[in-house]
């Protein structure tokens, strides 16, 4: 069976630093691997997908996530954070031969401090 | 619609009576999800309806629990003589089928307290 762990449950970060946020799953077979994003008070929308090819994948806002296989990882990463990138971000992983469910982690607030 | 729908956005109920949350999917999207999030939790995956076929029940806590979807689109997640531990946010998501790998579309969620 499927699952993720995302091993911070609070991330706070100065305005302007970098931030990684910590993703390992847990798979026999081979995966497809999800960030969402929560804003306070909105819905989860979709940051970036890992599906297939290259393993360097990267979002509209300058977040970035790099599956690794060997380490069974998926951190997500930002050189230098903004305002309003203060959220919740979800990572997630369904195995890929027709499971359509998606395992959800605990989630890692994000805190940017100006 | 342009996207997943749900209602009501905020319910409270007392202890022990029955509650109705609904879902509208995107239109075309034949898969459709419920999830709970609770605080500190993350999301728990309820249930998952595909087209036709048998609905995959294993996330549902307790036989207090049951969804229905009605003509392959709108679902109903009824939870019956509600607890307090039943408080949470319960999403709502739809994909199209076979297309996981472009994610699901989430509603807002419905905010559930049992007080």
């Amino acid at each position: 069976a499927q699952s993720v762990t995302q091993l911070d449950s609070q991330v706070p970060v100065f305005e302007e630093a970098p931030v990684e946020l910590r993703c390992n799953y847990s798979s026999s077979v081979s995966v497809y691997l999800f960030w969402y994003v929560q804003y306070p008070n909105q819905g989860l929308q979709l940051l970036l997908k890992y599906l297939s090819g290259s393993t360097l994948v990267e979002s509209i806002n300058g977040f970035e996530a790099e599956f690794n296989k060997s380490q069974t990882s998926f951190h997500l990463r930002k050189p230098s954070v903004h305002i309003s990138d203060t959220a919740e971000y979800f990572c997630a992983v369904s195995e890929d031969f027709g499971n359509e469910k998606l395992t959800f982690g605990t989630g890692t607030r994000l805190t940017i401090i100006p | 619609g342009a996207g997943v729908s749900q209602s009501p956005s905020n319910k409270v109920t007392e202890k022990g009576k029955d509650v109705e949350l609904r879902c509208d999917p995107i239109s075309g999207h034949t898969a459709l999800y419920w999830y709970r999030q609770s605080l500190g939790q993350g999301l728990e995956f309820l249930i998952y309806f595909q087209g036709n076929s048998a609905p995959d029940k294993s996330g549902l806590p307790s036989d207090r629990f049951s969804a229905e979807r009605t003509g392959g689109s709108v679902s109903t997640l009824t939870i019956q003589r509600t607890q307090q531990e039943d408080s949470a946010v319960y999403l709502c998501a739809s994909s199209l089928s076979g297309q996981l790998r472009y994610g699901y579309t989430f509603g807002s969620g419905t905010r559930l307290t049992v007080v």
